[in-house]
């Protein structure tokens, strides 16, 4: 039971590349959270999908796209990445109020 | 909205000190309370919950109770070791409509213990 992986665990952009992380559970959970960790910030919510074929906005979703096509996998897509992107980015599912977290996406945009 | 005051670190203790982290709320209806930790380059993982009022979460040493009257949920140990130095994060899961549940997080407490 590996609980939540996300991939890659890092990576470096030039400003205007675009990229996908991906995210993995394999709890059959049907709630799955994107959020970015900087410093001074807390965590921000990105986006969110309550189950398979779903997804929602969260707090700070601008420049960021995402998809549930599977419900063990949620994807982030960044389109044209920008250097306000760099940060550390979580994965969450969850189940009964309680989030379970994946090891982070350390993303450097230059 | 919905939010998380938690106190401002870092904090820094000695070993066998006792630790307090000061954490408010504000929220519609009836959160579900919690702390997690951040260990260096890791995820975030659940310290402690408590769904209602006046229950006490507690792991590893760690309580906290949930205070409606007050609107607090502090994270308490009586004892700590180098082994706790963390980023700690205060937390309220609220109901947003729907079938959906969103977590909302304080900004963190970062706790180093020495030796």
């Amino acid at each position: 039971n590996a609980g939540v992986t996300q991939t890659p665990k890092f990576r470096v952009l030039k400003t205007g590349q675009s990229m996908t992380l991906l995210c993995a559970q394999d709890m059959n959970h049907e709630y799955m959270y994107w959020y970015r960790q900087d410093p001074g910030m807390g965590l921000r919510l990105i986006h969110y999908s309550v189950g398979e074929g779903t997804t929602a906005k969260g707090e700070v979703p601008d420049g960021y796209n995402v998809s549930r096509l599977k419900k063990q996998n949620f994807l982030l897509g960044l389109e044209s990445a920008a250097p306000s992107q760099t940060s550390v980015y979580f994965c969450a599912s969850m189940v009964g109020h309680e989030q379970y977290f994946g090891p982070g996406t350390r993303l450097t945009v230059t | 909205g919905d939010s998380v005051t938690q106190m401002e670190g870092p904090v820094t203790l000695s070993e066998e000190a006792f630790l307090t982290i000061n954490c408010t709320y504000t929220a519609t209806g009836y959160p579900s309370l919690f702390w997690y930790v951040q260990y260096p380059g890791e995820g975030l993982q659940l310290l402690l919950k408590a769904t209602k009022a006046d229950d006490k979460g507690s792991n590893k040493g760690f309580e906290a109770t949930y205070r409606k009257e007050t609107t607090s949920f502090h994270l308490e140990k009586g004892s700590v070791q180098v082994s706790d130095s963390a980023v700690y994060f205060c937390a309220l899961s609220s109901y947003s409509g729907g079938s959906n549940y969103k977590l909302t997080f304080g900004k963190g407490t970062l706790l180093t213990v020495n030796p």
